[in-house]
């Protein structure tokens, strides 16, 4: 089964680091562009950028160039979704999806629609 | 930019249909994402027509030029939800949501 597992809910005061991660298991990990996606309370969907953990080739929406920080391990098949001072409002909900396969040349394949989502991480953040 | 109306009400048994409108669709395609509350996201069309497995046949996609459209034929309780449509840009790198259309059954 092809599945996407982050982390569990994470409560940080204001000023404080966070990585978050998402493990994906089923597929062939490094080849398939990973998204991070925010959703903030009561919210619609934010795309925040991708990933492509064969080369951990990255792109940032440009609302969040420079505030967060995605990178992944092959070895281990995780993406990862860091912050290094978070504040008020990051709180949110944290979704990495899978992007299915677009256009290929060769093993590499441009990302097409999300396909498989992972379960979502809730992160609060609160003095 | 991808613009959705805010919310779509339907009686059940009757078409819901969702529209997504953004130059960037005349070039690119469509993906549809059903959110029920509480929960993730789940891709029910892709590639603008596409069901991938799984997804019931009421759900269908079209487009045409800058609007692409999500139907539900036959509406049921079951499928009321947040709906999100997304597109990426020719590099496949720059992705955007629409704002979600919030869908009733009634």
């Amino acid at each position: 089964e092809v599945q996407l597992v982050q982390s569990g809910a994470e409560v940080k005061k204001p000023g404080e680091s966070l990585k978050i991660s998402c493990k994906g298991s089923g597929y062939t990990f490094t080849t398939y562009w990973i998204g991070w996606v925010r959703q903030m309370p009561g919210k619609g969907l934010e795309w925040m950028g991708i990933i492509y953990p064969g080369d951990s080739d990255t792109t940032y929406s440009p609302s969040f160039q420079g505030q967060v920080t995605m990178s992944a391990d092959k070895s281990i098949t995780t993406a990862y979704l860091q912050w290094n001072s978070l504040k008020a409002s990051d709180s949110a909900i944290y979704y990495c999806a899978r992007h299915g396969r677009g256009y290929c040349s060769g093993d590499r394949c441009s990302p097409s629609g999300m396909d498989v989502w992972g379960q979502g991480t809730t992160v609060t953040v609160s003095s | 930019e991808l613009t959705q109306p805010p919310s779509v009400s339907v009686s059940p048994g009757q078409t819901a249909r969702i529209t997504c409108s953004g130059d960037a669709l005349s070039k690119r395609y469509a993906h549809w994402y059903q959110q029920k509350s509480g929960q993730a996201p789940v891709l029910v069309i892709h590639e603008d027509t596409k069901r991938p497995s799984g997804i019931p046949e009421r759900f269908s996609g079209s487009s045409s030029g800058t609007v692409a459209t999500l139907s539900i034929t036959g509406a049921q309780v079951e499928d009321e939800g947040d709906y999100y449509c997304n597109s990426g840009d020719s590099s496949g790198n720059h992705w955007v949501f629409g704002g979600g259309t919030k869908v009733t059954v009634l």
